[in-house]
This record gives structure tokens, C-alpha cells and sequence, in this order.
């Protein structure tokens, strides 16, 4: 099925810890987006790429890094992973920034932190 | 920045009964596009519905319709014949540049 997939879907890390998310669509969008889902927050963006080439910084950048290894792939990575970096991660792709264009989520991946 | 407010943590509803959940949210920005989400246990985000803000018509989908309030800057989710199948997490959002959500709202429905 055409879509977002994420790798992996669970992941226990100790403190300290680093570890990279992947992301790959098939929908030659142009635009990809990560954000983070927590108890009573909904869901907030860590970084997004507008285009093959650029990333920016979302609503909650810290600790985190990413790569938009190619129009397909936008990766996360977590250097040093802390308990508070414990969610729920989605990615998302849309075909551009622009605002008549809807996002396609991925089916998120738990991330557990000890 | 855009921000987007959902009030109720949680709602219940009876089987074939009408619930509404209630969404605001705050811009400057005059064109942009509100949505629906539902989040089933499965944690796959399913778009429900969705609205342009230019469009005076509420939007409907088959048993889900919204109430959009341009000028209060609302944009409740109406479910009339509530079925099992309709219990999860509901999010709102704003689509300007990025897309912004809410809390969320656990629907509950009752046998």
C-alpha cells in the first residue's frame, strides 16, 4: 500500500542512549514532517522539511536532529535519549507547505525511554 | 502563532445517539484549512473530516458534520448515530503553513 512507513514501531533505549527513526514515503510529496504525541499535548512538530535539501525547526527541536536523506526519506535521530524524549513519534509527508495540500501520517512508532 | 484549543479530555455517548466535540482555535491568518482527525487504538491518524476557511458550507461526511464559526473562530465535530467503531482519540487542527493541533478528545461509546 502506497503511504508512510516508519521503522521501527516500539523501541526501548536506556538514558543515554542514541538511536535514529526512519521515515520513507511513496507518494513523491515533497514536503515531510516529524512530530511528537504526548498524554494531553496532541501532537507537536520536532522538525520538518519543506523540500528535499531543507530542514527547520518545529515547535520542540531540542534533543533532536534530522536528515532528508533523499526526496523518499526524512530521519530523526535522537543523540542522547533522555525520559522526558518518551512518546510517541509519527512522521507525516504532504505533496508541498501549501495549505490545500493534507498530510499522510505513518503509524507512529513508542518509544520508551528508562 | 496558530494555537488550537480542545476543552473536553473526554466525552461519552450512547450507541445511535448525537455527540459534539468542541473545537476553537486562534489565527490572524484569513486562508487556511481546519480538520478532523481520528485516533484509534490502532495509532493510525484517519482524517475524518475537513473545511476550508473560506467556505461559508459546513462540511459533512456521511454520519460527521462540522459547525464552523469563522468569526469566533470555532469548528466543532458533530457524530449523529454514534457506532462502537466511532470510539477514539479525536484531534482538531489548524492547517496555515504547518499543521497544529489540539489536545485531543477521548471518545467513549456506550452499548
Amino acid at each position: 500500500n502506497a503511504g508512510v512507513t516508519q521503522t521501527p514501531k516500539f523501541q526501548v533505549l536506556k538514558t543515554g542512549q542514541s538511536m535514529t527513526l526512519q521515515c520513507a514515503q511513496d507518494m513523491n510529496h515533497n514536503s515531510m514532517y516529524w512530530y511528537r504525541q504526548d498524554p494531553g499535548m496532541g501532537l507537536r512538530l520536532i522538525y520538518y522539511s519543506a523540500s528535499e535539501g531543507t530542514t527547520d525547526k518545529g515547535e520542540v527541536p531540542n534533543g533532536y536532529n534530522v536528515s532528508r536523506l533523499n526526496k523518499r526519506e526524512f530521519s530523526l535521530r535522537l543523540e542522547s535519549a533522555a525520559p522526558s524524549q518518551t512518546s510517541v513519534y509519527f512522521c507525516a509527508s504532504s505533496e508541498a507547505m501549501t495549505i490545500n495540500y493534507g498530510y499522510t501520517f505513518g503509524s507512529g512508532t513508542r518509544l520508551t525511554v528508562v | 502563532a496558530q494555537t488550537v484549543t480542545q476543552s473536553q479530555p473526554e466525552m461519552s455517548v450512547q450507541e445511535a445517539e448525537t455527540v459534539t466535540l468542541s473545537c476553537t482555535y486562534d489565527t490572524s491568518e484569513s486562508d487556511y484549512y481546519l480538520f478532523w482527525y481520528k485516533q484509534p487504538p490502532s495509532r493510525q491518524m484517519i482524517l475524518v473530516i475537513r473545511q476550508e476557511a473560506y467556505k461559508q458550507q459546513n462540511a459533512t461526511e456521511n454520519r460527521f458534520s462540522v459547525n464552523f464559526q469563522k468569526a469566533a473562530k470555532s469548528f466543532s465535530l458533530k457524530i449523529s448515530d454514534s457506532q462502537l467503531g466511532d470510539a477514539a482519540m479525536y484531534f482538531c487542527a489548524y492547517r496555515g503553513n504547518k499543521l497544529v493541533f489540539g489536545a485531543g478528545t477521548i471518545l467513549r461509546v456506550k452499548s
